[in-house]
């Protein structure tokens, strides 16, 4: 059972804005970097967000990353068809690496 | 460039132990303060940590599976395993390794079923 809660599914047609919510508690989002990953289907995942919205090298800047008290959220602006994917949230939670729930994203 | 391959059996029986390694190439796996990571997923299930070590050596395990979890490092060989001791179904799932503070580099993952 993952202490990082994400909805299930969110979806947008080409060029919308979409936001992914990641809840968890003051032990882990609220006091630790919060990371953002992408798992396109059948692929490992990626990492796209880290140190709460930082992007790695290569990742575009239709991903941004924030955080606010116990809670997190990653938005994709100008939503594309290769952006179809399941996102994971993760943070420490004192010495265990904790994933979200996980939120597949449709594109419509 | 760094990549990252997992290697092992793809069957496991039950109440045996399940080893796997992963090949770092392109760059050393003992350059410097580096963790190197097990994470699984099992089919249609979102992602589980299992734990990492350090180039230095030391490990920190996911508590629901410390008492049965190893990970070491063969820096000799450029490789980094993962053994976990008395399977059960529950430990099918595709297991990838992964590198850097952040999990910024990942494998492609090996499906791994415990059955007898």
């Amino acid at each position: 059972q993952s202490v990082l809660t994400q909805p299930p599914s969110a979806s947008g047609t080409p060029g919308q804005r979409v936001t992914i919510s990641c809840s968890g508690s003051s032990s882990n989002i609220g006091s630790n970097y919060v990371y953002w990953y992408q798992q396109l289907p059948g692929t490992a995942p990626k990492l796209l967000i880290y140190r709460n919205n930082q992007r790695p090298s290569g990742v575009p800047d239709r991903f941004s990353g924030s955080k606010s008290g116990t809670s997190a959220s990653l938005a994709i602006s100008g939503l594309r068809s290769e952006d179809e994917a399941d996102y994971y949230c993760a943070a420490w939670d004192d010495s265990l690496y904790v994933f979200g729930t996980g939120t597949k994203v449709t594109v419509l | 460039q760094v990549q990252l391959q997992e290697s092992g059996p793809g069957l496991v029986k039950p109440s045996q132990t399940l080893s796997l390694t992963c090949t770092v190439s392109g760059g050393s796996i003992s350059s410097g303060s580096y963790y190197w990571s097990w994470i699984r997923q099992p089919a249609g299930k979102g992602l589980e940590w299992i734990g990492r070590i350090c180039t230095s050596g030391s490990t920190i395990y996911n508590p629901s599976l410390k008492s049965r979890v190893t990970i070491s490092v063969d820096t000799s060989k450029n490789q980094f395993s993962l053994k976990l001791s008395s399977v059960t179904a529950a430990d099918t799932a595709v297991y990838y390794c992964a590198s850097g503070d952040w999990n910024d580099l990942w494998g492609h993952g090996t499906l791994v079923t415990v059955s007898s």
